[in-house]
């Protein structure tokens, strides 16, 4: 069975403190994606990457960075968090764009910021 | 922003076929539809793809009509695992997924 992973589904921080992310695939996918959804706003992309060291920004990309050292594993990292960051955050993965195949999902992080 | 039109939501009975439209009237000749689902306090959920022909699956059938402005997704015998948000998604080969609203499906008992 295909798998994304990720490292929390629930968490909860504090104003200004660092956050991080974790995703990880296990299908040797190129492709990675972090997406924030909210309320009334569906989906929203904020970084993907197509390589290892590789990063693209998406729709809303203020406020967050991304590290994807190893192919399995991309991160989404809050350097200072905000409240209005509080969302459910999901990482994704697919093998190649061009191919038109499915993105996979994880079952996402509910962060809480205080 | 979204590429598709969808109803907010919609009924189906247990056991009954669920079928939900998209409008998608802007679609460009190199544009597949695409369909996913999210359940509560899941990820999102592939469902299927097409281009110009029907498709089928294990999960769904994919209607698409000859002129590709609209869509169906069929989910031929309902059940109430398929309560679900569904998404109709556009999107050519170098384009990002964008979600849009999505079709809030309730199944019935």
């Amino acid at each position: 069975d295909v798998k994304v992973t990720q490292s929390s589904r629930y968490l909860v921080k504090r104003t200004g403190e660092k956050v991080f992310l974790e995703c990880v695939q296990d299908m040797d996918h190129e492709n990675m994606f972090w997406y924030r959804q909210d309320p009334g706003l569906g989906l929203r992309l904020i970084y993907f990457s197509y390589d290892v060291k590789m990063k693209e920004k998406g729709d809303i990309p203020e406020g967050y960075s991304v590290s994807r050292e190893k192919k399995e594993r991309f991160s989404l990292i809050l350097e200072s968090a905000s409240t209005n960051q509080t969302s459910m955050y999901l990482c994704a993965s697919n093998r190649d764009p061009q191919d038109y195949n499915e993105q996979f999902f994880g079952p996402g992080t509910r962060l809480t910021v205080l | 922003d979204a590429k598709t039109t969808q109803p907010t939501s919609m009924d189906c009975a247990e056991g009954r076929a669920a079928n939900l439209p998209c409008n998608h009237s802007t679609i460009s000749g190199n544009e597949y539809v695409y369909w996913y689902r999210q359940i509560h306090s899941q990820g999102p959920q592939y469902i299927i793809h097409g281009l110009k022909n029907n498709e089928t699956n294990e999960m769904a059938s994919l209607i698409i009509t000859e002129d590709r402005k609209s869509s169906t997704l069929i989910l031929p015998h309902a059940t109430l695992r398929d309560t679900a948000v569904y998404y109709c998604i556009v999107r050519g080969r170098d384009d990002k997924i964008i979600f849009g609203k999505g079709t809030r499906l309730h199944i019935l008992p």
